[in-house]
C-alpha cells in the first residue's frame, strides 16, 4: 500500500463549477497534511494546509479532512481556467524513530475548461 | 524573505558523467529536502537533513548518489555516475517544521 494515494486523472471540470481532489494516507498517526499546486514546468506550491478534523476554507479552496477514514480532500469553487495544474497532496508520514519525513502522492492533473 | 535557491536550473550531460546541485534554503529553516520528480510523477523523496545531520536517506541510491549540508544551511547533491533514468527535475525544499517550501528545481537531462 502506497503512503498516499491520488487519483492521477485527468480531471475534467467545466470553468465555474465546484473541483474535487481527493487523497488517502496509510499512517493513522499522521497529524500534517498538505495541499500543493504544480502549474506545468513549475515546482510545487503550498496552497493549503490542515491539521485538526473538518473543513478549512481559504478563498475558493476548501480542504477537508477525516482522520478516521484517513482521507483529505480538496475542493476548489468557482474553477478557473487559470486552476488547470497537477494538485499534489502531502502528508507528514512519522518515522519509528521519531522524526517526520513529507510524503507526495503522485498528483491529480485538472483542467478546467472555459 | 527570501525563498529556496537552488542552481543550475537546467542541465544536460552524458551518461557517466557527473553532476551537482547546488541548494540554499529559507533562513532559519532547520530541516531540508532533496526530491526527485520524474516527469508524470510526484516527488520521491531522496534525502532528508535536520540542520546538518542526515535523518533519511534510505531512497537515495548511494552507489552513484551523494549530499551533503554544510554547517546546516547549504546543501548539495551529487550525482556520479549518471545514468539515463536519472532524468528528472531535483527540487530542493525547507521547512521549519512541518510545511515545505520549494526551490525552482534543476532539470537534469542524461543522453
Amino acid at each position: 500500500q502506497k503512503e498516499v494515494e491520488q487519483n492521477s486523472g485527468p480531471l475534467s471540470v467545466p470553468e465555474g463549477a465546484i473541483a474535487s481532489l481527493n487523497c488517502t494516507y496509510s499512517d493513522r498517526g499522521s497529524q500534517s497534511f498538505f495541499w500543493y499546486r504544480q502549474y506545468s514546468g513549475k515546482s510545487p506550491e503550498l496552497i493549503m494546509s490542515i491539521y485538526s478534523n473538518g473543513d478549512k476554507e481559504d478563498g475558493r479552496f476548501t480542504a477537508q479532512l477525516n482522520k478516521a477514514s484517513q482521507y483529505v480532500s480538496l475542493l476548489i469553487r468557482d474553477s478557473q481556467p487559470s486552476d488547470s495544474a497537477t494538485y499534489l497532496c502531502a502528508v507528514n508520514i512519522w518515522r519509528i524513530q521519531g522524526a517526520q519525513k513529507l510524503v507526495f502522492g503522485q498528483g491529480t492533473r485538472l483542467t478546467i475548461n472555459p | 524573505e527570501a525563498g529556496v535557491a537552488q542552481s543550475p536550473r537546467y542541465k544536460i550531460i552524458e551518461k557517466r558523467q557527473s553532476v551537482a546541485f547546488w541548494c540554499n534554503p529559507i533562513s532559519g529553516h532547520a530541516t531540508l529536502y532533496w526530491y526527485q520528480q520524474i516527469l508524470g510523477q510526484g516527488p520521491k523523496l531522496l534525502i532528508q537533513f535536520q540542520n546538518n545531520g542526515v535523518v533519511d536517506d534510505s531512497q537515495l541510491p548511494k552507489d552513484r548518489f551523494s549530499a551533503e549540508r554544510l554547517k546546516g544551511v547549504d546543501s548539495t547533491l551529487k550525482i556520479q555516475p549518471a545514468k539515463l533514468e536519472d532524468s528528472a527535475v531535483y527540487l530542493c525544499a525547507s521547512s521549519p517544521y512541518t510545511e515545505a517550501f520549494f526551490g525552482q528545481g534543476t532539470r537534469l537531462t542524461v543522453v
